[in-house]
């Protein structure tokens, strides 16, 4: 089936404006991952969901960000008031269990979302 | 907490060179290692991973073995293509820590013809 997408695939926005970035994981997994990829960093975990639910808020950095998976399938992650420092490649992830016992399970990434904050 | 070390890159060699990119990691319990791979373009995939120490992980001509000795877990190639220039991160998920997935920084990889 298909793979992971994300929406759109490059955004440039004005500082102080909001933006969303939709993620499409793969059809029936229940875990989502979203990370943020700067420049010359690795990848920062951002948040997890175990279906709707977002057990895992820990590494969103500030509360001008903030997350939401509806039916269990579709993830949207908005910042508000957007900041220069916010401009990376935001990755998202699917992987079919998730949590605790699954420490072998491989990671889905889509292709990312480019954000340029000007 | 958990952490991963990766060496710096980029990382440039010629065709049919032999390849190391190495990592280091440090964790609380009994970590799965992972190296994933970012083709240009593209969104991260997994290019192999190993469970338990002394467990060698393969795929498509690439090789890593799990150190618990020395907590490493080199990523090697016998003789690199100009179609494996990518991004590789090396990861880990932890018994002892957060289930979710440590990355460390990427090594990017440049094969010349």
């Amino acid at each position: 089936g298909a793979g992971v997408s994300q929406s759109p695939s490059n955004k440039v926005t004005e500082k102080g404006k909001d933006v969303e970035l939709r993620c499409d994981p793969i059809s029936g997994h229940t875990a989502l991952y979203w990370y943020r990829q700067s420049l010359g960093q690795g990848l920062e975990f951002l948040i997890y969901f175990q279906g709707n639910s977002a057990p895992d808020k820990s590494g969103l950095p500030s509360d001008r960000f903030s997350a939401e998976r509806t039916g269990g399938s579709v993830s949207t992650l908005t910042i508000q008031r957007t900041q220069q420092e916010d401009s990376a490649v935001y990755l998202c992830a699917s992987s079919l269990r998730g949590g605790p016992g699954t420490l072998t399970e491989t990671q889905y990434f889509g292709p990312g979302t480019r954000l340029l904050v000007l | 907490g958990d952490s991963v070390t990766q060496m710096e890159g980029p990382v440039t060699l010629s065709e049919e060179a032999f390849l190391t990119i190495n990592c280091t990691y440090t964790a609380t319990g009994y970590p799965s290692l992972f190296w994933y791979v970012q083709y240009p373009g593209e969104g991260l995939q997994l290019l192999l991973k190993a469970t338990k120490a002394d467990d060698k992980g393969s795929n498509k001509g690439f090789e890593a073995t799990y150190r618990k000795e020395t907590t490493s877990f080199h990523l090697e190639k016998g003789s690199v293509q100009v179609s494996d220039s990518a991004v590789y991160f090396c990861a880990l998920s932890d018994t002892g820590g957060s289930y979710i997935p440590t990355f460390g920084r990427g090594t990017s990889l440049i094969v010349h013809p």
